[in-house]
């Protein structure tokens, strides 16, 4: 049973675009909800996070859209650059508990 | 340097054959836990520990132990590993609980012939 569903599987976006990936959970215990990004060969690193009594958190090129009664929440990553290209898991979390989304693998071209 | 350390980073076993793959923190952080990655399923979590001595199941335990003696360590032991244990390892640690950041080690990765 996946607590977590994110979509899509992979993303390939032209640099300076946007890209848009997309998760939604069941467990209303879910506290925080954070996004990670995954390069080859290495372990997961938080990339930005956000809890449930706000709707929006922008760091950078970096926006997680939050809404709590669809129990959705999006990633944007503006002006996409090849150096994005990597692989992104949303997360919901208790507080004993992080469950991962299946994962975006996201390929920026030139 | 803050880091999680995951001992060893590859490791190829026999059916059977006890195993043992060692994690270590340096940041004084309570909550340490153990996932493995497999393609198409993300990470699920194998076990944690909120605390020494307290260490609890998480998603997918069987065929796993784990101890916490220290604060700064916490291995996972294969008692009897299978083939289908076969995967991508990795030991994260967080300040107190799970709702706040996560470091993640650089990833354990196992065969099981």
């Amino acid at each position: 049973q996946q607590q977590v569903k994110q979509s899509p599987q992979s993303l390939i976006v032209q640099k300076g675009g946007i890209s848009i990936i997309n998760c939604a959970y069941e467990n209303t215990a879910f506290d925080y909800f954070p996004w990670y990004q995954q390069f080859p060969g290495k372990g997961p690193a938080l990339l930005i996070a956000i809890r449930p009594d706000v709707s929006e958190k922008k760091e950078g090129r970096f926006t997680i859209s939050f809404n709590k009664s669809a129990k959705q929440f999006s990633l944007h990553i503006m002006d996409s650059q090849p150096g994005d290209s990597a692989t992104y898991f949303c997360a919901a979390s208790t507080a004993s508990k992080l469950t991962f989304g299946t994962g975006t693998r996201l390929q920026v071209t030139l | 340097e803050a880091q999680v350390t995951q001992n060893p980073r590859y490791l190829i076993t026999v059916t059977g054959k006890k195993l043992t793959v060692t994690c270590s923190q340096n940041m004084n952080h309570e909550y340490m836990s153990w996932y493995r990655q497999d393609p198409g399923l993300g990470l699920r979590q194998i076990y944690y520990s909120m605390n020494v001595e307290v260490t609890d199941k998480g998603d997918v335990p069987e065929g796993y132990k784990v101890s916490r003696k220290e604060k700064r360590n916490f291995p996972l032991i294969l008692e009897s590993p299978s083939p289908n244990q076969t995967s991508l390892y990795f030991c994260a640690s967080s300040l107190r609980a799970l709702n706040t950041e996560a470091f993640f080690g650089q990833g354990t990765r196992l065969t099981v012939v």
